[in-house]
């Protein structure tokens, strides 16, 4: 059975930085035939994909237009997980954050409710 | 960005009755090598994540059941659920595959009458 735990700060200061974490088990973050995804959800904005990291040979990354300039989601196979790093974040950023398994997403993390406040 | 509309927005319908969900993609989720629809429904309780019911647009996942079903080709879907339970009450969103940016109907509220 796949599992994913997010584990993160809950509130994250404005123009600072959001560090989360989603730790796999039962899969393997390498595996050729996944992706791995984060998504939001916010009142405002509703679901939102922010973007995936994915192994085929080598690593890569997709990410939502309106956030690549701030984002960054990184792989480390040697803890079996990824994580979502979003920059300078504004209180615009205060939403619940998801991992999620695949491309229709059949796994999802517990959710990380992230507020951006001073 | 393909944007995915949904309607209605709300919906009540009585214990027992056919609840009827749409969902329209702005281009065509359809993949021509493989004939498959880019496309998943899932459902959404409050405080949970969202679960994913349905995927290729109709294979309904693992332990869903069977009175949920998806149809729909190209850039128009439905979810159908058949003899509504209780525990059906929920918020209900479709999602693309197809191409980054993964992209999200903006749900629909299905209530019992």
């Amino acid at each position: 059975q796949v599992r994913l735990q997010q584990s993160g700060p809950g509130l994250v200061k404005p123009s600072q930085a959001l560090s989360l974490t989603c730790a796999i088990s039962g899969d393997s973050v390498s595996g050729i035939s996944v992706a791995w995804n984060w998504i939001r959800q916010s009142p405002s904005r509703g679901l939102e994909w922010l973007g995936r990291t994915y192994y085929r040979s080598r690593w890569y990354n997709d990410y939502a237009v309106g956030l690549q300039s701030r984002i960054t989601i990184n792989a480390d196979t040697s803890k079996n997980q990824f994580s979502l790093q979003l920059n300078s974040v504004t209180p615009e950023d205060t939403a619940v954050y998801y991992c999620a398994r695949g491309y229709h997403m059949d796994v999802w993390g517990q959710g990380t409710t992230v507020t951006v406040s001073s | 960005d393909i944007v995915m509309t949904q309607s209605p927005d709300s919906l009540a319908v009585s214990l027992g009755e056919r609840a009827t969900i749409n969902c329209k993609s702005s281009q065509s989720v359809l993949y021509s090598s493989n004939n498959k629809n880019y496309l998943a429904w899932f459902q959404q309780k409050p405080g949970q994540p969202p679960k994913v019911l349905i995927y290729w647009a109709s294979t309904r996942e693992s332990g869903v059941p069977d009175r949920f079903s998806g149809s729909g080709s190209g850039t128009d879907f439905t979810l159908t659920i058949n003899s509504l339970q209780a525990e059906d009450v929920a918020v209900y969103y479709c999602q693309q595959y197809f191409t980054s940016p993964l992209t999200f109907g903006q749900g629909t509220r299905l209530e019992i009458k």
